[in-house]
């Protein structure tokens, strides 16, 4: 079953903030963030596998709920270079990966 | 870090000819390797589940005599559309994990045009 995102699309100015949500019915094994740029291959961006984790890289930051029904991506400070669609991916036993819908990122001068 | 080389980058073909898609782990063993299908502005759709050593598991609705798999070593799996059509034009990638726990790696995508 497909993890449910919202929102579809957000536009920012430059150095403004974003979240990303990304929920299922049931509890999750892991969920996974990517960032897929025009005409490329998704790339990784993180993995949270217990629930009530949180992690981050540089300005981007990922959380995982308690119940592990629902994560959220948080972006600060964006850049134009975090332009872009950004997927969480769902698994069991971090096999048959389903992706969201992807939410696309427009990051504005 | 994990790299997962995929070619041919993209293709042109005839309908009705067959088209082969590889997808090499370069650095590290996958037993397990996932072909995704992507449209215009749509999500990856999971296509199979390649295992090494055995036949692939096809999602629901994916025609397993159209879209051969062959895991035949630890580092390579290839997709081959059989009889292709304008219908299966799409961005097809493949993507590798190395182990439990880990993030998924994806290869650069093979677009597919079917004319």
């Amino acid at each position: 079953q497909q993890p449910v995102q919202s929102p579809q699309a957000v536009i920012l100015r430059e150095g403004e903030d974003a979240v990303i949500n990304c929920s299922s019915s049931k509890a999750l094994y892991s969920v996974h963030w990517y960032r897929q740029k025009h005409g490329e291959a998704p790339v990784f961006l993180m993995i949270l596998l217990k629930g009530g984790e949180q992690k981050g890289h540089e300005k981007i930051s990922a959380s995982f709920n308690e119940k592990k029904q629902q994560s959220s991506l948080y972006l600060t400070a964006s850049q134009l270079s975090y332009s872009g669609t950004y997927f969480c991916g769902t698994g069991v036993n971090n096999n048959d990966m389903r992706f969201g819908a992807g939410t696309r990122l427009t990051v504005k001068p | 870090g994990a790299v997962v080389s995929q070619h041919p980058s993209w293709v042109i073909c005839k309908s009705g000819t067959s088209v082969k898609i590889e997808c090499r782990s370069l650095d590290f063993q996958a037993t397990t390797m996932f072909w995704y299908r992507q449209f215009p502005k749509q999500s990856l759709m999971l296509m199979a589940t390649s295992n090494e050593g055995s036949k692939a598991t096809y999602e629901q609705g994916v025609e397993k005599d159209k879209f051969l798999i062959n895991h035949a070593s630890l580092t390579l799996s290839t997709l081959t559309v059989t009889s292709a059509h304008p219908e299966d034009s799409s961005f097809y990638i493949c993507s590798a994990t190395q182990g439990p726990g880990g993030g998924y790696t994806f290869g650069s995508g093979t677009r597919l045009t079917v004319v």
